[in-house]
């Protein structure tokens, strides 16, 4: 049974900082990993999406990597902003249904100004 | 993209009662998904909804708790029935486009 686990839980950082979230998943046989922010009470928002064949995908300031074989993910943020706070939360597929995520259970990023 | 209008945002409502939250996408997709969030919890699916058929429900979910529709291709409903304090939750909505899954903004449920 796949398994999604998110550390830290929590971060807090000063603005310009550069951070990373791991996220690492327990069946590396994935179609998939998807990045997303949740804002408090609202909805979620896709961020990257890496196919199983890929290493790393980049939007803007966000560059996430993804190595299968030893089941984990990194989103990186550069230069981070008070904008930037949020929940990260990230999937994979459970099988080839890949609307059916298994999500972790995310890191809530606080920049501080 | 998608762009996924759920309604309503919000409602507080009381013990016993039914809920129907509304999925509207800008784009026909043929699979439609709903998610439960919990208070400080990760998201969790409840069913998987398609066009003509009856919606396929997750372990510890059932149709009469949470009756799905999905009359067209851009549309479909979850109603919450029955309603107890530990509905309250949020309920998200989603589509697949390409091997994307977009959201709705999501209903915040809370129940008296």
């Amino acid at each position: 049974k796949q398994e999604v686990t998110q550390i830290p839980a929590a971060l807090s950082v000063p603005e310009g900082e550069n951070l990373v979230l791991n996220c690492s998943f327990t069946d590396s046989a994935i179609y998939n990993l998807q990045w997303f922010r949740q804002d408090p009470g609202k909805g979620l928002t896709s961020l990257l999406l890496i196919q199983s064949s890929q290493r790393e995908q980049t939007s803007g300031r966000l560059n996430a990597s993804l190595d299968k074989s030893s089941g984990r993910s990194t989103l990186y943020i550069a230069a981070s902003q008070p904008g930037d706070s949020a929940t990260y939360l990230c999937a994979v597929p459970s099988s080839s249904n890949t609307g059916k995520l298994i999500f972790g259970q995310g890191t809530t990023l606080q920049v501080k100004p | 993209s998608a762009v996924i209008s759920q309604k309503p945002s919000r409602d507080i409502c009381q013990r016993g009662t039914s809920l129907t939250i509304q999925c509207q996408v800008d784009s026909q997709v043929t699979m439609m998904f709903w998610y439960r969030q919990q208070p400080g919890q990760s998201l969790t699916l409840i069913a998987t909804a398609n066009q003509g058929s009856e919606a396929t429900y997750e372990s510890g979910f059932v149709i009469d708790k949470f009756p799905i529709s999905r009359p067209n291709l851009t549309f479909s409903t979850l109603t919450v029935s029955n309603m107890s304090p530990e509905d309250s939750s949020i309920y998200l909505c989603s589509a697949t486009v390409g091997e994307k899954l977009f959201f709705g903004s999501g209903t915040q449920l809370s129940v008296l």
